[in-house]
């Protein structure tokens, strides 16, 4: 079968550094997205990664691995904005997009 | 800003009731989806299109069906609700540029069946 996992959620204090991972066995390969999502809203893009290493986008990075099928999300200097879930999902060889669960992240000041 | 609009925000019906979800967008993308999102759970794919006259099913569609008679409008129906059926409902474009492009969502149909 073709799964995602990510941890179901995680904790992290206003200002600091946390990071989410994701591992992913599917059907072939065609890219992954980062998706945040608020509490009782639709999820919005943060990031595509089809490409082994690290993209910056502000206070957001996203890593990729493909031989290691492992994906992360980094979020500095959190705001409590943040707090969300952040969905991992996978673009297979059919061209299915593929999504985790998604991990909630509060933040505490 | 994305241009993707769901109406019904919300809705509350009894069991038994044909529902129809609008979907509309005015950015011109062929491609569209409709997905089901319990809370903290993952999205599951019901239907979707890559352009008009074009209905693809997904992993939930048995109990719905969908038409894409214009590009802007990708409406999904329900012949007959159930509590099952209660969820939220989030529909989706993206460019038809390849399948690798963003997703635009709409803010989603919250739907509660008695």
């Amino acid at each position: 079968g073709q799964n995602i996992d990510q941890p179901t959620e995680m904790t992290a204090t206003e200002g600091a550094i946390v990071q989410i991972n994701c591992t992913y066995q599917t059907s072939g390969f065609n890219g992954l997205f980062w998706y945040q999502q608020h509490a009782g809203e639709a999820p919005t893009f943060l990031s595509y990664n089809v490409l082994d290493g690290l993209e910056e986008k502000g206070r957001f990075s996203s890593f990729l691995s493909r031989s290691k099928g492992y994906s992360y999300l980094l979020l500095k200097e959190l705001q409590m904005k943040d707090s969300a879930s952040y969905l991992c999902a996978v673009i297979n060889s059919n061209y299915q997009l593929i999504w985790g669960a998604g991990t909630k992240l509060i933040i505490k000041p | 800003e994305a241009d993707i609009y769901q109406t019904p925000r919300y809705l509350v019906i009894g069991t038994g009731k044909k529902i129809t979800l609008e979907c509309s967008q005015t950015m011109g993308h062929d491609k569209m989806y409709w997905y089901q999102q319990d809370p903290g759970m993952e999205l599951h794919l019901i239907h979707y299109s890559y352009g008009v006259n074009s209905t693809e099913k997904g992993d939930l569609s048995s109990e719905s069906t969908v038409s894409r008679i214009r590009t802007e409008h990708f409406p999904l129906t329900l012949e007959s609700a159930r509590p099952s059926h209660t969820s939220q409902y989030l529909c989706a474009s993206t460019p038809g540029q390849g399948d690798t492009g963003e997703l635009f969502f709409g803010e989603g149909s919250r739907l509660t069946v008695l």
